[in-house]
């Protein structure tokens, strides 16, 4: 079966520091990959999302960045945290379009604290 | 015209009494329509998923019911439980390759034992 890891699950970090979450998927391959963030009380806006190795697209221009170096691995990072970038990170995981309806699941979340 | 709106922000419900969340949405080349549920600390997990070729569809105590033609689905939660207490987030996408959801702002659902 399929398993989605994510850490760190708690992280504070002071402004200006760097940071790096990371995300792996076990039990698939060449599976699509997302990072959310979701702000306290608020919806889930997405972030990155990645078709394949290599390949990242942006939906909200800020100060973070994600890769993907292999195929089932996919980091999300900056080089300088803003105080703003506090939230609840969540990466998830979908196969490619078939002919049923696709499922996005979602890791257990990463909670940053910028202090 | 990429939004999903969603009402109530929070919703407080009497043990054994029915749950109702609604969503609407603008673009009409949505064609996915799923429900996911939130316990606090935890990430989202997939509750119950519609297409647009069915108006309605239950799966035990949870029912969507969709309106193609008004643009709006609903979630409603027959029997509510405390257990049932989490956040709901509806969402809709285009069955792409690229899978993007967009999902509406989320509802607190808070059942009274």
């Amino acid at each position: 079966s399929q398993t989605i890891h994510q850490w760190p699950a708690t992280l504070v970090q002071p402004v200006g520091s760097p940071l790096s979450l990371e995300c792996t998927v076990e039990g698939t391959s060449n599976p699509n990959l997302y990072w959310y963030r979701q702000a306290a009380g608020r919806g889930l806006q997405l972030l990155f999302y990645s078709v394949g190795i290599g390949q990242i697209s942006s939906e909200v221009p800020q100060n973070l960045s994600a890769s993907r170096p292999q195929d089932r691995q996919f980091i999300l990072s900056s080089k300088k945290l803003l105080l703003s970038d506090s939230s609840f990170y969540l990466c998830a995981w979908s196969a490619k379009k078939s002919s049923g309806a696709n499922v996005l699941t979602f890791g257990a979340g990463s909670r940053l604290t910028v202090l | 015209q990429q939004q999903v709106k969603q009402s109530p922000q929070s919703l407080i419900v009497q043990k054994g009494g029915i749950s109702i969340i609604n969503c609407a949405y603008e673009n009409t080349a949505f064609d996915y329509f799923p429900w996911y549920q939130q316990f606090p600390g935890k990430g989202p997990a997939l509750l119950i998923a519609i297409r647009p070729d069915v108006s309605e569809k239950k799966e035990g105590r949870f029912t969507i019911s969709f309106n193609k033609s008004a643009k709006q689905f609903s979630l409603h939660i027959m029997d509510s439980q405390p257990g049932d207490s989490a956040t709901y987030f509806c969402a809709a996408t285009t069955m792409d390759s690229s899978y993007k959801l967009i999902f509406g702002s989320g509802t607190r659902l808070l059942v009274r034992p």
